[in-house]
């Protein structure tokens, strides 16, 4: 079943800009973890962070976390060119990884 | 050697084919996993192998049948499939089983076309 929702559908930025993507869940959760799929292509884990946390960084993402509002964002600084790909947030339940549909970023040059 | 290999990468078939799909996996881990994805649809989750336990989504069609000899190894059966199974299909792995909360390690995925 769906967990995480993601908004918006797609994106489209300049090189240089900022990109943030908003996730939504449905159920309380461990933790919530975000994905990379360039077009075609598998999976690749971005970032995990757990619920006790609220921030989070990793190079130039930047994911927050708010369980009272059972959202997540995912910021993207100074963005290039290479970032164009889908982006999905994943949560757990049971034994089940859940994505969403995913937002669709597009960066220019 | 990639971590999770998938082959092959792309498959057409008949309706009326026998097809099998295969993961390998290069990282030690004691879990499998088959996803499913569709254009405009969430993946979906198929099926679950932890070490020589199996969990299936219901809502799989029993045309599609899975079988992991190894926790190296995963296979995607495929028999009489229906044009609305043309998606991509994902292997992943993950270093233990059903209670496991962490990241899946995923492979680049067999595209599947069937006519």
């Amino acid at each position: 079943s769906q967990q995480g929702e993601e908004d918006p559908q797609a994106l489209s930025i300049q090189e240089g800009e900022n990109a943030t993507m908003n996730c939504s869940y449905k159920t309380s959760i461990n933790n919530l973890q975000w994905y990379r799929q360039n077009s075609g292509r598998g999976l690749v884990h971005l970032i995990l962070i757990r619920s006790n946390e609220r921030e989070k960084h990793s190079g130039r993402l930047r994911v927050t976390l708010d369980t009272s509002k059972k959202s997540s964002s995912l910021l993207i600084t100074a963005s290039r060119a290479a970032d164009t790909a889908s982006y999905f947030c994943a949560t757990y339940s049971g034994y089940a990884l859940n994505f969403g549909k995913g937002t669709s970023l597009l960066v220019t040059p | 050697e990639t971590g999770v290999t998938q082959t092959p990468r792309h498959l057409v078939m008949g309706m009326t084919n026998k097809k099998s799909l295969k993961c390998e996996q290069h990282l030690g881990h004691n879990a499998m996993y088959w996803y499913k994805q569709s254009a405009k649809k969430p993946l979906e989750l198929m099926f679950v192998y932890s070490l020589e336990e199996r969990v299936e989504n219901n809502s799989v069609p029993s045309r599609f049948s899975p079988e992991c000899p190894n926790s190296s190894h995963l296979f995607l059966h495929l028999h009489t499939l229906q044009p609305e199974d043309s998606a991509l299909y994902l292997c992943a792995s993950s270093p233990t089983g059903l209670a496991f909360t962490g990241e899946l390690f995923f492979g680049e995925g067999s595209r599947l076309t069937v006519l």
